[in-house]
């Protein structure tokens, strides 16, 4: 099992769709993370939940919305999207005291999603 | 606010060539500054990392110095591969004890490496 882990890899949908981005990690870790990425722009930080809390929410649109049932699993909902929210979602995930001066946040895969 | 400047790229090199990629830094007090590399169709991952002044981050054959007084962290590498082709992140940290949500990223400079 790789560290963290995200599906769909790859999601393509209309603007009046439904659908959730999932991110699990094994790592024991009690600290999870979204970021998006997109081209030619800075890691935007969305959203950061430690120990299932909600800590901070960088003024994301409510079209997003997350959801953390335990410290392994992490959703992203998705609903009434902008073709301007395309980008690569990155999950992440960092130790149980969610420390930034280890720098360690484990990055997972991401998912690429476009908005038709 | 913090933030985190880096040479915009894409960098484009020849195999064995020197490398040195560009980061500088605004921060209150005393930040921990690291570099992440992104290979194609991957998340980032830790590169290497220095918590305080003079201390040099290293690691498969890249290195770099925190720098106070010039508020700068630039990677380098003696000899590049073509499997260093990545996109490689600068970033810093807030002090010992902050919250990871304090990490700010720079913008990323792609590195491409011609066999």
């Amino acid at each position: 099992e790789t560290g963290v882990t995200q599906t769909p890899r790859h999601l393509v949908m209309g603007m009046t769709n439904k659908k959730s981005l999932k991110c699990e990690q094994h790592l024991g870790h009690n600290a999870m993370y979204w970021y998006k990425q997109s081209a030619k722009k800075p890691l935007e930080l969305m959203f950061v939940y430690n120990f299932k809390e909600q800590t901070e929410n960088n003024s994301v649109p409510s079209r997003f919305s997350p959801e953390c049932p335990n410290s392994s699993h992490l959703f992203l909902h998705l609903h009434t999207l902008q073709p301007e929210d395309s980008a690569l979602y990155l999950c992440a995930s960092s130790d149980p005291q969610g420390r930034a001066d280890t720098g360690e946040l484990f990055f997972g895969e991401g998912s690429r999603l476009t908005v038709l | 606010g913090d933030s985190v400047t880096q040479m915009e790229g894409p960098v484009t090199l020849s195999e064995e060539a020197f490398l040195t990629i560009n980061c500088t830094y605004t921060a209150t007090g005393y930040p921990s500054l690291f570099w992440y590399v992104q290979y194609p169709g991957e998340g980032l991952q830790l590169l290497l990392k220095a918590t305080k002044a003079d201390d040099k981050g290293s690691n498969k054959g890249f290195e770099a110095t925190y720098r106070k007084e010039t508020t700068s962290f630039h990677l380098e590498k003696g000899s590049v591969q073509v499997s260093d082709s990545a996109v490689y992140f600068c970033a810093l940290s807030g002090p010992p004890g902050s919250s990871a949500s304090k990490i700010i990223f720079g913008s990323g400079t792609r590195l491409s490496i011609r066999p």
